[in-house]
């Protein structure tokens, strides 16, 4: 079945860090690959996505490439503030049969001043 | 364009009690799934509705249920609850739940069980 591996938290940063969450899937076939960001007290919202190999994914300075030759999606930032302080869950979709979010355990990224 | 909506935020309940909870999709959104978070088990999946009926199941058993109305609103319903079901209910909504559809989550309902 599918699965998404993710780095293991908690990750503590100083502002202006440049940061890194690994991520990496099992699927079947051509998943399309997620990063989603949860803030204190709320739901789930999508930071960015990528559908095929090597499509980069972006969003508010987050970056992540789809690479299907190691079957990972990294989560990288190169300068980091105070309000990327939250919990980040990479999940995967396939592309056929059971069209479900499998996520990973989720990240909690915390930076400081 | 409102968000999806899911009520209530909270619950508490004892055990072996039933609970409901609502989730309002995204309108033109068709497709609604349920996740329920925990601490342990992080997110799983529950179920996805798409026009009325039940497409995807995960791994749960039969307590957890649940229904899609016609104006896509959905309903899911723990019956005899345990401890163990206390957790973060997350509803989304996508247009068709196709692969490549990006799903809207709520806020999500906190369910305590007692």
């Amino acid at each position: 079945g599918n699965s998404v591996t993710q780095m293991e938290g908690p990750v503590t940063l100083s502002e202006e860090a440049f940061l890194t969450i690994n991520c990496t899937y099992t699927a079947t076939g051509y998943p399309s690959l997620f990063w989603y960001v949860q803030y204190p007290g709320e739901g789930l919202q999508l930071l960015l996505k990528a559908t095929k190999a090597d499509d980069k994914g972006s969003n508010k300075g987050f970056e992540a490439t789809y690479r299907k030759e190691t079957t990972s999606f990294h989560l990288e930032k190169g300068s980091v503030q105070v309000s990327d302080s939250a919990v980040y869950f990479c999940a995967l979709i396939s592309n056929f049969g059971n069209e479900k979010l499998t996520f990973g355990t989720g990240t909690r990224l915390t930076i400081i001043p | 364009k409102a968000g999806v909506t899911q009520t209530p935020r909270y619950l508490i309940k004892t055990r072996g009690q039933q609970v409901t909870l609502s989730c309002s999709p995204i309108s033109g959104h068709r497709s609604v799934s349920w996740y329920q978070q925990t601490p342990g088990q992080g997110l799983q999946f529950l179920f996805e509705y798409f026009s009325e009926t039940q497409r995807n199941k995960g791994n749960f058993p039969g307590r957890f249920s649940g229904r899609q109305f016609s104006n896509s609103r959905s309903e899911m319903n723990v019956s005899t609850l345990e401890l163990g079901d206390s957790a973060l209910y997350l509803c989304a909504s996508s247009l068709v739940g196709g692969p490549g559809d990006e799903q809207f989550f709520g806020p999500g309902t906190r369910l305590t069980v007692l």
